[in-house]
């Protein structure tokens, strides 16, 4: 099966950037989605096909995929900022062929 | 505006069977795939299986082969997902999450979770 793998926290002081990676074998070839889940709420998408913004979501919240590698990065964090991130891709070739990372808490200091 | 609103809590004993429902509204049903999800106590999160926008043709992953069915209806744009021979370590909260037409197409809206409880 194909494998995400995520650092387990990333800590950041306000104002300051956050950089969350997730690798994979190629994963440049694969288009990422990531998620943020606060506690007790459902995932929530945050960026989508490596670098998209849903509506609503700041534009803070960005991504890249290059390599074996991609990152979400938060520009200026918040407070509200806070919360576990997933990347997610597909791959046609494993199984399970929906495949989550392994999930990255942000805390804000 | 989107909803999909997932039915209450359940406590199950081992062996039993669990039946979840993710009621949707806002957009065209039988135009879209649903997944389902878990995620375990504390744990990330687990993908279980998608089905179709026709609702004939589910894909489960291998874990889950034989004990899981995922069915809609598409007269109230309702999914469900059954789950059978629970175990302990089938506890966990269970969502249903939305898909568009093309495979790689991200989980764009999900529901609020289910908490199954599987328990002597």
């Amino acid at each position: 099966s194909y494998v995400l793998t995520q650092p387990p926290s990333v800590s950041v002081a306000p104002g300051q950037a956050a950089r969350v990676t997730c690798e994979g074998d190629r994963i440049e070839g694969k288009s990422v989605h990531w998620y943020q889940q606060k506690p007790g709420q459902a995932p929530v998408m945050v960026v989508y096909d490596d670098s998209e913004r849903p509506s609503g979501i700041p534009e803070r919240y960005s991504g890249s995929n290059s390599g074996d590698t991609a990152t979400l990065t938060i520009s200026r964090v918040e407070a509200g900022d806070e919360a576990d991130y997933y990347c997610q891709v597909w791959d046609s070739t494993s199984d399970p062929s929906y495949v989550f990372g392994t999930g990255t808490k942000v805390s804000v200091l | 505006q989107v909803h999909l609103v997932q039915s209450g809590a359940e406590v199950k004993k081992p062996g039993a069977s669990v039946k979840v429902s993710c009621k949707t509204s806002g957009f065209v049903f039988s135009n879209y795939y649903m997944h389902w999800v878990r995620q375990a106590p504390g744990q990330g999160l687990e993908w279980m299986g998608i089905i179709n926008p026709s609702g004939n043709s589910p894909v489960y992953t291998q874990k889950f082969q034989g004990r899981i069915t995922m069915t809609k209806n598409m007269s109230t744009s309702t999914v469900f997902l059954e789950l059978t021979s629970l175990r302990s370590d089938d506890t966990a909260i269970y969502y249903c999450a939305r898909r568009d037409r093309a495979a790689a197409d991200p989980f764009d809206i999900w529901g609020q979770g289910t908490m199954v409880t599987v328990s002597s």
